[in-house]
């Protein structure tokens, strides 16, 4: 299995730019979550769905964020306008019968 | 906020020595789980212990759990230079609920 893929891995963006991540979770996996690392803030979860309905986004931090799963091997998080505190990492994670969370790569996100 | 705090926040050793790190917690726990994060990466799952259990061991791993304390304990034993990393303690508060909240974080150094 080729684990949890997300694209792209580096985005370097200018403030006001619309920012679009993709996650493929692994197959079979029902649950699939967003994360956002920064140093100050740590690990922040975004958002959660579950069988690709959204079950939790009280970590989104406000309403230019947005995530979508239209079917259960891809998400898209969005960002618009993004700002210059947006930048971080953000990480996708999936699982799948059990509660084990399986992490991708991340993308490297840095708003100008 | 209900975020566990990991203790210390940096530990540097010696190759060989054994490593203890600590995790904290504000409220009751349905399970906890440990993840580590080498450099510029995503975080791998380590460990889960469940409310109902004090101690579990994986490989060089062994983790206590005391609710009493709402703390969680992960030693590493006969450490290597790979164990270089960041690791973070994650609890779920509900139960049937995939919803992780993740620590602040370790960073671990094993000097070679």
């Amino acid at each position: 299995d080729a684990g949890v893929i997300q694209s792209p891995r580096h985005e370097v963006t200018e403030m006001g730019q619309e920012v679009t991540l993709r996650c493929k979770p692994i197959s079979g996996h029902n649950s699939l979550f967003w994360y956002r690392q920064t140093m100050m803030r740590g690990l922040e979860l975004l958002i959660y769905f579950n069988n690709n309905v959204p079950i939790d986004d009280s970590g989104m931090p406000e309403d230019r964020f947005s995530a979508k799963m239209p079917n259960a091997s891809f998400s898209t998080l969005k960002i618009q306008p993004s700002e210059p505190r947006d930048s971080a990492v953000y990480f996708c994670a999936s699982s799948g019968p059990g509660e084990t969370q399986y992490f991708g790569p991340g993308t490297r996100l840095l708003v100008l | 906020s209900q975020q566990g705090e990991e203790d210390p926040q940096a530990l540097s050793i010696q190759e060989g020595e054994n490593a203890t790190m600590n995790c904290s917690y504000k409220t009751s726990i349905n399970n906890l789980q440990w993840y580590r994060q080498n450099s510029g990466r995503g975080l791998v799952h380590l460990i889960l212990i469940r409310s109902n259990e004090r101690e579990k061991h994986s490989g060089r791993l062994r983790v206590t759990l005391d609710t009493s304390k709402k703390s969680s304990s992960l030693l590493i034993t006969a450490s290597r230079a790979a164990d270089t990393a960041s690791y973070f303690c994650a609890t779920a508060f509900t139960s049937g609920t995939y919803k992780y909240i993740f620590g602040t974080g370790t960073r671990l150094k094993v000097l070679a």
